[in-house]
């Protein structure tokens, strides 16, 4: 079935140096690579998409890349700072419902001071 | 900024009751979703309204959840009994988008129920 698996499940880095999140969709018919971020007790927020037709996209700190042959995309932040710090989530929409997005199962982000 | 409002925040209940929880989204969306996210994992669809009118309830455990929409705007969803099970982060969340297209999803605050 449709699934998105996402690695690590844990990360901290130095504040300063970058982090990369990576993540892998099993529908080759997906088309639409959200990235949300939850900090601790609020709301997941989208940071960050990209579409099946681009292959990099980028905004301020924040990067996205899609290989949409190997079917993999990752997440980069460069210069982390403090508040980078929450749980980052992948998703990929489903093959059947370009509505409906799979998520995966979240990396939490720890920013060492 | 608009939001999705959702209520209430927290609910702790005994299993056997049954719970209920509301989602208002912002205006003019007109596709609903209801999530469960389980402690350290990713939100799961559990339902999926297009105004009034259900989508995608596959992964609803229908001998105990129940979703409406009644007039397309805001939503509760119900469960009953409650199990242990159950204990979860409801979210919901709203898109502009009608079903079968894509667009970004605005996430509530959630519903976070502790079943006893």
């Amino acid at each position: 079935g449709e699934n998105v698996e996402q690695h690590p499940s844990t990360l901290s880095v130095q504040e300063g140096d970058s982090a990369v999140i990576k993540c892998t969709y099993s529908d080759s018919a997906s088309n639409y690579f959200p990235w949300y971020k939850q900090e601790l007790g609020k709301r997941p927020q989208l940071i960050i998409d990209i579409r099946s037709n681009v292959g990099e996209k980028k905004d301020q700190r924040i990067a996205v890349t899609l290989n949409k042959t190997a079917k993999h995309f990752s997440l980069h932040i460069t210069e982390t700072q403090p508040e980078d710090s929450a749980v980052y989530f992948c998703a990929a929409t489903s093959g059947s419902s370009a509505s409906k997005i799979i998520f995966g199962s979240g990396t939490r982000l720890s920013i060492r001071p | 900024e608009a939001e999705v409002a959702q209520s209430p925040r927290y609910k702790i209940t005994e299993k056997s009751q049954a719970v209920a929880f509301w989602c208002d989204p912002i205006s003019g969306h007109a596709t609903l979703y209801w999530y469960r996210q389980i402690l350290g994992q990713g939100p799961e669809l559990l339902v999926q309204f297009q105004d009034e009118s259900v989508v995608d309830d596959s992964q609803l455990p229908k001998d105990r959840f129940s979703a409406e929409r009644l007039k397309g705007v805001d939503s509760t969803l119900k469960i009953q009994p409650a199990e242990l099970g159950d204990s979860a982060m409801y979210l919901c969340a709203s898109s502009l988008a009608l079903a079968g297209a894509t667009d970004t999803q605005y996430f509530g605050p959630g519903t976070r129920l502790t079943v006893l």
